[in-house]
This record gives C-alpha cells, structure tokens and sequence, in this order.
C-alpha cells in the first residue's frame, strides 16, 4: 500500500516546547516538501528537499527545522521560535522536484495545537 | 505580485445541481494550473492539471477550463453528489522549479 503516512493526526504542544512531525513515504520519490495550512489561506511552503541530505527554506521557514538522512522520512520539528505553530501541517512528495508536470502527493495532514 | 483568488469563498448547493467555481491568477511567467480536492482534516488530491495551451480537460464529472489570456480557470462540477463536499483550490506553477502559488480555496457543501 503506498503512499505517504504523516503522523501523529493530532498533536498538542505546550508554549516552549519544540515538537516534530513525521512524513514517511513508499513511493521512492526523490523531492518532499512541508506546508502549513491556516483557515482562509493558501497552502504556504515551510521547507523542501530534493535529495538526501539537501534541503532548502521555503517562504515561512522561521520556526522551523528539518532533515532528510533517509530518501523516505522528511521530519519536521516545530521549535519553540515559531511563536504561531497552531496550524494544519501537510507534507507531500513528488518524484522530482524539476518538471512542469511533477505532480506532488500528499499526506493526511497534522493538526497541531498550542496549549 | 503572484496571485491566485478564488470565488466563491464558499457555496452551498443542492445534491444533483451544477455549480461553476472560479480562478484568476496574476502569477507570471505561467507554467501550469491543477485543481485539487480537499476532504475536511484531509490532504490534496489532484483532480486535473492545465497547461498553457489547453483550454478544457475533464475528469469524470469535472471540467476544467483556463483561458490563459484572461488568466482565468474554472471548474465546473455536473450532477453533484454529496461526496463532492469539500475544498477545493486552484494552484498555480510558476518559473521556478518548486514555485507553487495557492488559491485559499472554494468550500462547497452538497446538500441533500
């Protein structure tokens, strides 16, 4: 069964603490990517990654800080620097992150709440 | 600057109507425009991708179009069902390779 699997669904995070978010993928694509979806905005790119052990700041990457030591895991963590983190996380890939076509996949998404 | 607006922000219609949402972008350079659908607490999912020189393309009971002078899209959803209920938002590629500009999207309901 493939696909992408982000985990938890739902996660809580106390002010301070520093959280992450996982992303797996099956589809042995090269490219990943985090997105944050707040209510009445368009999807907004966090961070990206083309390759293992690459990966680029998107346009809100402030808070944020991830890795790619493996082609299959992109984690996110949300640190305690991001001082609006309340928000849906979404990862996707994509088999290449050139290409007008590369279609991206996605994942369920994460709710993440500040309590 | 690059811009995707969408209309309506929302729409409420009765299962088995048609209904038409509405695109306009001012990214530039554009390279192409998908749909995509987005259940409630879900992720994405692609319905249809336009490129420069398609004007419709149609997925089952979807139909996109995109007139690229005008820089406007459409999608037109036939004989809805209550399963249609959902997001759905308008993407726009530009020049660069990761470059996607997203619309905040239309919220439909179908009611029965």
């Amino acid at each position: 069964d493939g696909g992408i699997t982000q985990s938890p669904k739902y996660l809580f995070r106390k002010e301070g603490q520093n959280v992450t978010l996982s992303c797996e993928q099956n589809l042995n694509h090269d490219a990943m990517y985090w997105y944050r979806q707040d209510p009445g905005q368009g999807l907004r790119l966090i961070y990206y990654s083309q390759i293992v052990n690459d990966f680029q700041k998107g346009d809100i990457a402030e808070g944020y800080s991830v890795s790619r030591e493996k082609k299959e895991s992109f984690p996110l963590t949300v640190t305690s620097a991001q001082k609006n983190p309340t928000a849906f996380y979404l990862c996707a890939s994509s088999l290449r992150l050139t290409g007008p076509n590369t279609e991206a996949f996605f994942g369920q998404g994460t709710r993440l709440t500040v309590v | 600057k690059n811009q995707v607006e969408q209309s309506p922000q929302s729409l409420i219609i009765l299962e088995g109507k048609n209904c038409t949402l509405q695109c306009n972008y001012t990214v530039s350079p554009f390279s192409n425009l998908r749909w995509y659908k987005q259940d409630t607490g879900r992720g994405p999912v692609s319905l249809t991708i336009m490129t420069f020189s398609e004007n419709t393309k149609s997925n089952g009971r979807y139909t996109a179009t995109l007139d690229a002078d005008t820089k406007q899209s459409s999608l037109h959803i036939t004989a809805s069902q209550l399963s249609d209920s959902a997001s759905y938002i308008c993407v726009v590629r530009g020049d660069s390779n990761y470059q996607l500009i997203w619309g905040a999207g239309t919220k439909l309901i179908i009611k029965p």
